[in-house]
């Protein structure tokens, strides 16, 4: 069964203070890994698909990198808005269809 | 840029009662999906359709569950006989199966 852990649960940043959230994944056969942005009350927001080792992408402040066993969401100079909670996602060889979602990371930047 | 539509926002309705959660795809994807989120927790995939039919579903979708596409543009979640445990966000999702999942602003259902 596929799994996904994100670490830490909860972060909390200054206005400008980089740092990277966590996503390690078990995983039978990667198809694709996702990164969401989703904010309270709202659905999963589309940021990143990621399909092998060694790929990297980049939006805005945010970059997201994959190994075999984890994936790494780099925030650079993060602003308040960027404050959200930030899901990790995969999609396994065993389903054609179904994402396996972790828990997410909540992200609080200070002005 | 197209979306994911998901109707109504919110619905709150007495257990045992029947309920329709409405969602409208983007236009040119061909998979679609429903997911939920309890308060809390992790966003649990629920079902997948495909080619007009079920492609996998998980544990959680049993018989009280059902979905359809009515028309080339609606795709429906029906929940026959609600239960207080059923009380979640449900989120619709569409994919061009390329690896873009799309999800709406979800449905909160609150079951009394």
């Amino acid at each position: 069964e596929d799994q996904v852990t994100q670490s830490p649960e909860a972060l909390r940043l200054q206005e400008g203070e980089s740092s990277s959230l966590n996503c390690s994944y078990t995983v039978s056969g990667l198809r694709g890994l996702f990164w969401y942005r989703q904010d309270p009350g709202k659905g999963p927001e589309f940021l990143f698909t990621l399909y092998s080792a060694g790929e990297e992408k980049e939006k805005e402040r945010l970059k997201a990198t994959l190994t075999k066993k984890e994936s790494f969401l780099h925030i650079t100079a993060p602003k308040p808005e960027d404050s959200a909670t930030y899901l990790c996602a995969v999609k396994g060889g065993g389903s054609n269809y179904k994402l396996t979602f972790g828990k997410g990371t909540l992200l609080t930047v200070n002005p | 840029e197209p979306e994911v539509t998901q109707t109504p926002s919110h619905q709150v309705t007495q257990m045992g009662q029947e309920v329709i959660l409405r969602c409208v795809p983007i236009s040119n994807h061909l998979y679609f999906y429903w997911y939920r989120q309890i308060l809390g927790q992790k966003v649990e995939f629920l079902v997948s359709f495909y080619n007009n039919e079920i492609s996998e579903k998980s544990e959680i979708f049993d018989d009280q569950f059902s979905v359809e596409r009515p028309d080339g543009s609606n795709f429906t979640l029906k929940i026959r006989s609600t239960k207080l445990e059923d009380s979640a966000m449900y989120f619709c999702a569409s994919s061009n199966g390329e690896g873009w999942f799309f999800f709406g602003q979800g449905t909160r259902l609150t079951v009394v």
